[in-house]
């Protein structure tokens, strides 16, 4: 069964740490996408990446760092330089052709204290 | 930046009543899509509508779309408890390869 798996689904991490969130698929999608999700709020794109080994950054990039080693994972690290890194971050992918929709995973819950 | 912002923020009916959410955005789009997000989960996608095309039906899901008001709206018919998540609207903007998302109507379908 196709689909995009992020885990864990809930983190707990002490302020100053860096913390990586996974991001598998097994669609065979070219492009991946990495959002965070505030409460109330719309999604905000944080890096994509539309081919192996390139990622751009979104309208939020600063604080996180991605890598693209592999077609099927896009790991996003949230760095100690995040200011508010609680949120609920979204990973999504698509055949990166023009007017594909996203396909997303459940999420990850991540906690900052 | 965000494109869309839905309207309105939150939608409460009940179950049989028709729900209509409306998206307006800024910028020149390729296509719109709507999506579906159950409280806590992944955003599940429901309907695009391209440019060229002013209305489309999926199931009980009509999505119009108006280029000249930079506007669409969300119709779901005939609606059910299991209706009830957060809709969003995402636009691809004219020349980007990326969606950008609003804000969501939050709709809640009481039995």
């Amino acid at each position: 069964d196709g689909g995009i798996t992020q885990s864990p689904k809930y983190l707990f991490r002490k302020e100053g740490q860096n913390v990586t969130l996974s991001c598998e698929q097994n669609l065979n999608h070219d492009a991946m996408y990495w959002y965070r999700q505030d409460p109330g709020q719309g999604l905000r794109l944080i890096y994509y990446s539309q081919i192996v080994n390139d990622f751009q950054k979104g309208d939020i990039a600063e604080g996180y760092s991605v890598s693209r080693e592999k077609k099927e994972s896009f790991p996003l690290t949230v760095t100690s330089a995040q200011k508010n890194p609680t949120a609920f971050y979204l990973c999504a992918s698509s055949t990166g052709q023009g007017n594909s929709p996203l396909h997303f995973g459940n999420g990850t819950r991540l906690t900052v204290t | 930046s965000q494109q869309g912002e839905e309207d309105p923020q939150a939608l409460s009916i009940q179950e049989g009543e028709n729900a209509t959410m409306n998206c307006s955005y800024k910028t020149s789009i390729n296509n719109l899509q709507w999506y579906r997000q159950n409280s806590g989960r992944g955003l599940v996608h429901l309907i695009l509508i391209r440019s060229n095309e002013r209305e489309k039906h999926s199931g009980r899901l009509r999505v119009t779309l108006d280029t000249s008001k930079k506007s669409s709206s969300l119709l779901i018919t005939a609606s059910r408890a299991a209706d009830t998540a957060s809709y969003f609207c995402a636009t691809d903007g004219s020349g980007y390869s990326t969606l950008t998302f609003g804000k969501g109507t939050m709709l809640l379908v009481s039995p």
